[in-house]
């Protein structure tokens, strides 16, 4: 079945370094979404990648969609302790708006 | 608060027992997405709808449960004979379509299966 898979699963940081996480889908997306959820929240929407090596920067945070369009990046510089929580990518696998969300990954940053 | 509310946000129902969730989605989105999470798990596509539509439902998903849709607007998750293994957070999101295309999480339906 269609799978997207994250890594790492957990990252722990020291304030000001810098986090990246990274998805990998089995099958081409025809775009991809990042969402963050805080611990006891909702996912938030992040950003949404649709071109082939697409790169899109929002403050921080820097978001990589692979030429392949298989798999994506973020990339968070010099992290905050408002970072923490968990980043999902979640791809449209089958241009359907069908959304497959990844595993996750939980950033703790440590002050 | 994102415009999309779900009811009841806490649900507590003993095996075997039938239980309903409610969506409300942002008004003029079309489409609208039911999603199952568990802890330290991302959210697990359940089904989804375009207006009345139901478009997609996962295979993962039972007999047991069900989706309507009716008229466009508020939707409903059913689970017949509940099991502990239905124990989740129920999402619902309501996305906004076009080149964006964010989802709109609601705050969730807690189920706890006794």
């Amino acid at each position: 079945g269609q799978q997207v898979m994250q890594i790492p699963q957990y990252q722990h940081v020291q304030e000001g370094e810098d986090f990246t996480t990274y998805c990998n889908s089995s099958t081409t997306l025809s775009n991809i979404q990042w969402y963050k959820q805080r611990p006891g929240g909702h996912p938030v929407f992040l950003i949404q990648l649709v071109k082939s090596g697409e790169v899109k920067k929002q403050k921080r945070l820097t978001f990589q969609f692979g030429e392949a369009k298989k798999n994506s990046s973020l990339h968070i510089t010099a992290t905050q302790t408002t970072d923490v929580g968990t980043y999902f990518c979640a791809g449209d696998t089958s241009g359907t708006y069908k959304y497959i969300f990844g595993t996750g990954t939980r950033l703790k940053v440590l002050a | 608060d994102t415009g999309v509310s779900q009811d009841p946000r806490h649900k507590i129902t003993k095996r075997g027992q039938n239980v309903t969730f409610r969506c409300d989605p942002i008004s003029e989105h079309n489409r609208l997405y039911w999603y199952r999470q568990t802890l330290g798990q991302g959210p697990e596509f359940l089904t989804y709808f375009q207006n009345e539509a139901q478009l997609e439902k996962s295979r993962l998903l039972s007999d047991r449960f069900s989706a309507e849709r009716p008229k466009g607007s508020f939707s409903t998750l059913e689970i017949q004979r509940t099991e502990q293994g239905d124990s989740a957070m129920y999402l619902c999101a309501s996305p906004a379509g076009g080149a964006r295309d964010e989802q709109f999480f609601g705050p969730g339906t807690r189920l706890t299966v006794l």
